[in-house]
């Protein structure tokens, strides 16, 4: 149980355009998605918390205009990087709470590499 | 920020060698958890602790809550190749609001 997809698992793009990426609880509902970022050899870095129905929570220093998330369902958040630049290439990973858990446990997707030509 | 200090940085051990590593903070933690990331991939959630004092076990691994809710350690039992990764430990802060703060990670590497 406890199973997070992410889409595409790779995507190359060119500077200028926006890209996509979905990330999806497949056997829970998930109340709280988490957006993270992490670059080689290093930790994961917290990007927002999403959750269901209302607007992103974002770090400090993460632009919202440029990483644009959707929690539109239970099962359902979007990462959108617009206007993207080599800069932001990196691996992107999605994570999870299940909806009604008393614990913080944390579910993550197997991440989507970013490559920004 | 919040930072937890995790270490060791990187191990590299025999087949069949014990393997301990541990997080610490000077800030106490309500959760604590253990995740195992391959390269390429996201974190896999090993073991999940709750209460200071709790000692889980999920195969060969073992992890304790500390006392003071300020560290946890793991422990990996007997390794074996496919043991090889970096594994990350997680704390949700006392009075926060739930977001988990990451450590940097230990890499260990298994020699057959």
């Amino acid at each position: 149980g406890a199973v997070v997809s992410q889409h595409p698992s790779w995507v190359i793009c060119k500077s200028g355009t926006s890209v996509k990426i979905e990330c999806r609880s497949l056997d829970f509902q998930a109340t709280t998605m988490f957006w993270y970022r992490q670059f080689p050899k290093q930790s994961l870095m917290l990007m927002a918390t999403s959750n269901e129905g209302s607007k992103a929570t974002y770090e400090q220093g993460v632009e919202k205009d440029k990483f644009l998330i959707n929690h539109a369902s239970l099962t359902l958040s979007t990462l959108t990087v617009t206007s993207a630049h080599p800069e932001d290439s990196s691996f992107y990973i999605c994570s999870a709470s299940p909806a009604g858990w008393s614990s913080y446990e944390q579910y993550f997707g197997p991440g989507t590499r970013l490559t920004v030509t | 920020g919040q930072q937890l200090n995790q270490s060791p940085q990187s191990m590299f051990i025999q087949e069949g060698e014990d393997v301990s590593m541990n997080c610490t903070s000077s800030s106490i933690f309500n959760t604590w958890l253990w995740y195992k990331q391959d390269p390429g991939e996201g974190p896999v959630l090993l073991i999940a602790l709750y209460k200071a004092g709790e000692l889980t076990s999920n195969g060969r691994l073992t992890a304790q809550f500390g006392i003071t809710r300020k560290d946890s350690f793991l422990n990996i039992s007997a390794s074996i190749p496919s043991d090889v990764g970096i594994y990350f430990c997680a704390g949700q802060l006392a009075g926060s609001q739930g977001n988990l703060i990451f450590g940097k990670g230990t890499k260990l590497s298994v020699k057959p």
